[in-house]
């Protein structure tokens, strides 16, 4: 069964830095891409990042280019958003999802952690 | 930028059928997953590839894609899939979510 879980929420002020992390379990963590999807407080899904199986092509969404980095270590079967220069439009609930191939930049998002809160 | 076009509310007698569209230009052209999220949980994809159900989603979920419009069929709606509902599909490289629909049965 895969799971993943997420850390690293919590309350930050603005122009502060937060680094998240999800770990993942029940599948060849290697051999998929890794995204973080976002939803803020009443609103709908907002795609963040993506990372490929291997994490050598990462992208982003244009509201976080240049502020986020997206991370993973195959040996720990962890994906990482450090998240830095925060505004008070980034906070939500921030969910890693399991993408359907190595490939970062295609696909559907099969399976879902049950997110963590970040407060700017 | 592509967008996603999504009615905000959906409602469904129990045991009919109910419909829930997401509009884009030429749409039919691209892949269109589908995911549910029911109140304080995480989303659960429900429809990927326009029309195909990952295991342990019920046959009553059904999609399609054509045209400018994708589209999620729920038939013999049950008080259980009331949630919202968003469409999602790949676009310039990028992750593009529709808006959500809440679904009411």
């Amino acid at each position: 069964e895969v799971q993943l879980l997420e850390s690293g929420g919590g309350s930050v002020q603005p122009g502060g830095s937060l680094t998240l992390s999800c770990v993942a379990s029940g599948f060849t963590f290697g051999s998929y891409a890794m995204t973080w999807v976002r939803q803020a407080p009443g609103k709908g899904l907002e795609w963040v990042s993506g990372i490929s199986g291997s994490g050598g092509s990462a992208h982003y969404a244009d509201p976080v280019q240049g502020r986020f980095i997206i991370s993973r270590d195959n040996s720990k079967d962890t994906v990482y958003l450090q998240m830095n220069s925060l505004r008070p439009e980034d906070m939500a609930i921030y969910y890693c999802a399991k993408g359907s191939s190595s490939v970062s930049r295609f696909g559907w998002f099969d399976s879902w952690g049950q997110g963590t809160l970040v407060t700017v | 930028s592509y967008d996603l076009s999504q009615p905000l509310s959906v409602s469904s007698a129990l045991g009919q059928t109910a419909t829930i569209t997401c509009g884009g230009d030429n749409i039919g052209t691209k892949n269109v997953h589908w995911y549910q999220q029911r109140p304080g949980q995480a989303p659960v994809m429900v429809i990927y590839r326009d029309a195909k159900r990952p295991s342990g989603i019920p046959e009553r979920f059904s999609g399609s894609n054509s045209g400018n419009t994708a589209t999620l069929t729920i038939s013999r709606a049950q008080a259980g899939d009331e949630g919202d509902y968003y469409c999602q599909v790949w676009d310039s490289n990028t992750v593009i979510f529709g808006g959500g629909t809440k679904l009411t049965v």
